[in-house]
Order: structure tokens, then C-alpha cells, then sequence
């Protein structure tokens, strides 16, 4: 298993662009989750998904959308980025819906610089 | 005041020494906790879960105080490969799912 894959590991942007980051899991996991951290901050929840068709938000999802049409894929659209969306982007998997298992698979994370 | 909070470090740490060191959160219905380990400019993967009796993971212990609201973990013998940010992690009792994560602890382990 390749475990949770992120794409692009690094990325700069022009205020105003957009872009959409790609996360993808084979684990056939139903829980996925983007998560943003920055300096001196814990990870903080952006949008989230318990399976195919269902999403959610998080703590910070102004000027994030996703979508989950597939139970493998998780991409997470910046809209209109801003310099404040600079930051480490991790995406994020987990296997069942029991406390016990919040067990979180994380991908490799994508570093987004945005001028 | 955040939700979870830790002492940012860094703990400097001679080889072989033992280093412990808290974090403390506030959402006193928390029912999860557990410890991540993030190296530098890596994801953060699960060091342990910590359990309400205490429970210990080789090297490792983990330790959790529900009257005072706090976690800890205590390395021994330290290794210079445990030198990393060990991250906090408490859920958010009414959304499974909603983890709450500390800022981090970095240890460094000097030989």
C-alpha cells in the first residue's frame, strides 16, 4: 500500500490564483481530513469527509471547497488564494468511526507559498 | 485559550537521560487522547494512544490525569533518534473525528 499520497510536495502561487491540492489514499479508509499547520499553531481541521458524497467543515475552511466523489480521493481547492493560506497542508485518512480507532493516516504534506 | 496547549520546548536531553513533560487540555468531556510524533518537515505519525490506566510502549510511558485535565509522556533512555516534536492530540467529545491538536513539544537529544 502507498498509505495516503500527496500532490503537488511544494507549490507558489500569485495572489488571486487557484490551484487544488490532491490527496489520495488506498486503504479503502472512510474518514478523510485536510489539516493546514503553521508555525507555533497545532494542526487545525479544514474540511472533512466520513465517505464518499459527504463532506464537511472544519475549524478554518473559508476559501477552501472539496469534494469526495470517490472513497479514494479527497482534493482540496484553494479558490482564490491568499497570502494567509501560506502554510503546510497535510491530508489525512482514518479507518473506522470509533473513538478507539481515531487512529490518523497522514500524507507526506504539500508546502504552498502564496506571493 | 487554546484547547490544548503545550510547553513548546525545546528539552534538551543528554543520551540515555529521561525527559517527561505535559500537555493540558480544556474540553473536560474529551474521551481520546494521544500522542503524535512529527519529524522535522515530515507528517506527523502516532506514537501511542493513551489510556485512562496509563499504559507504556517500550521506552514510552503515557499517563493521564482527567482531574486536572492533563497528559504526559515520559521517554527513557533517550535515543538521539527520538529527537522530534511530540504532538498533543485530544478529540473533540461531541464529533468523533475532530481531533484537537497541541502546538508540540520539541525534544532534542544531544549526545
Amino acid at each position: 500500500n502507498a498509505g495516503v499520497t500527496q500532490t503537488p510536495k511544494f507549490q507558489v502561487l500569485k495572489t488571486g490564483q487557484s490551484m487544488t491540492l490532491q490527496c489520495a489514499q488506498d486503504m479503502n479508509h472512510e474518514y478523510m481530513s485536510w489539516y493546514r499547520q503553521d508555525p507555533g499553531m497545532g494542526l487545525r481541521l479544514i474540511h472533512y469527509s466520513v465517505g464518499a458524497g459527504i463532506t464537511d467543515q472544519g475549524e478554518v475552511p473559508n476559501g477552501y471547497n472539496v469534494s469526495r466523489s470517490t472513497t479514494e480521493d479527497f482534493p482540496l481547492r484553494l479558490l482564490s488564494a491568499a497570502p494567509s493560506q501560506t502554510s503546510v497542508y497535510f491530508c489525512a485518512s482514518s479507518p473506522a468511526q470509533e473513538a478507539s480507532q481515531e487512529t490518523q493516516y497522514f500524507g507526506p504534506g504539500t508546502r504552498l507559498l502564496v506571493l | 485559550r487554546k484547547e490544548v496547549e503545550q510547553d513548546p520546548g525545546p528539552f534538551n536531553v543528554p543520551e540515555g537521560a529521561t525527559v517527561a513533560f505535559n500537555c493540558t487540555y480544556s474540553n473536560s468531556a474529551s474521551q481520546s487522547f494521544f500522542w503524535y510524533r512529527q519529524d522535522c518537515r515530515k507528517e506527523p505519525k502516532l506514537l501511542m494512544s493513551v489510556y485512562s490506566s496509563g499504559n507504556e510502549d517500550g521506552r514510552f510511558t503515557a499517563q493521564l490525569n482527567r482531574a486536572s485535565q492533563y497528559i504526559s509522556l515520559l521517554i527513557r533512555d533517550s535515543k538521539l533518534s527520538d529527537s522530534a516534536t511530540y504532538l498533543c492530540v485530544v478529540n473533540k467529545a461531541d464529533s468523533w473525528g475532530k481531533l484537537q491538536f497541541g502546538a508540540g513539544t520539541q525534544v532534542v537529544v544531544t549526545p
